[in-house]
């Protein structure tokens, strides 16, 4: 069956450290990947996407990378704010089915001063 | 630009009642989407449609039904409500560019069921 798993259900870190987040997954040939961020009592929001045939994307203090190979995802926040606390999704796309998203259970990550 | 817009926000029912679920995007979006939420399971989808006048189900469509009823408005109907369906709704419409596809997300409606 297919499965996308992310690593821990909660992350906790010291403020300005680095945020380490992971999405593996199996049994799919995914087109690309997006991470979101979801608030207490709110929608996702769409934060970053990353296609197959790139190894990373940047955007601010935002850093995906997506290895085929390993069938894994990393999200990381670098110099990390209490602000970013929040709930992190990963999803799939997968090229067989564009248009459906498959999402991970989330981590949460608390970010401490 | 409201975006995607949910009602209700909150709504309590008693096993076996029904009720729409009602979802509205004005961003000119073709592919609009129904999910829902539960601890410790993530989002999961239980129907789309891939442009007005389509739908097709998702991973849970069991016990629900969707209508399109143009290119904005996308309604999800529990027919015969059950605790099971206890959870919070979230509808989504996507944009598609440069080979990526991005969901935009409403504040969601919570149900319970009782």
């Amino acid at each position: 069956s297919q499965k996308i798993e992310q690593n821990s259900e909660a992350l906790n870190i010291q403020e300005g450290k680095t945020a380490t987040l992971t999405c593996n997954y199996t049994n799919y040939s995914p087109a690309y990947l997006q991470w979101y961020r979801q608030d207490p009592g709110r929608g996702p929001v769409f934060l970053l996407l990353i296609r197959e045939n790139e190894k990373e994307k940047r955007k601010e203090r935002l850093k995906v990378t997506f290895d085929t190979t390993l069938k894994q995802s990393l999200f990381h926040i670098t110099a990390s704010q209490p602000a970013d606390s929040a709930t992190y999704l990963c999803a799939l796309v997968r090229g067989s089915t564009l248009g459906r998203l498959y999402f991970g259970r989330g981590t949460q990550l608390t970010v401490w001063p | 630009n409201a975006g995607v817009t949910q009602t209700p926000k909150f709504q309590v029912l008693k096993t076996g009642q029904s009720m729409t679920l009602q979802c509205a995007q004005d961003m000119n979006h073709n592919s609009m989407y129904w999910y829902r939420q539960d601890p410790g399971m993530g989002l999961r989808l239980i129907y789309y449609s891939a442009s007005e006048g389509t739908t097709d189900k998702g991973e849970v469509p069991n016990g629900y039904n969707v209508s399109r009823l143009n290119k904005r408005e996308f309604s999800l109907r529990l027919e015969s409500a059950a605790p099971s369906q206890t959870s919070v709704y979230f509808c989504a419409s996507m944009y598609r560019a440069g080979g990526g596809e991005t969901q935009y997300f409403g504040p969601g409606t919570r149900l319970l069921v009782l």
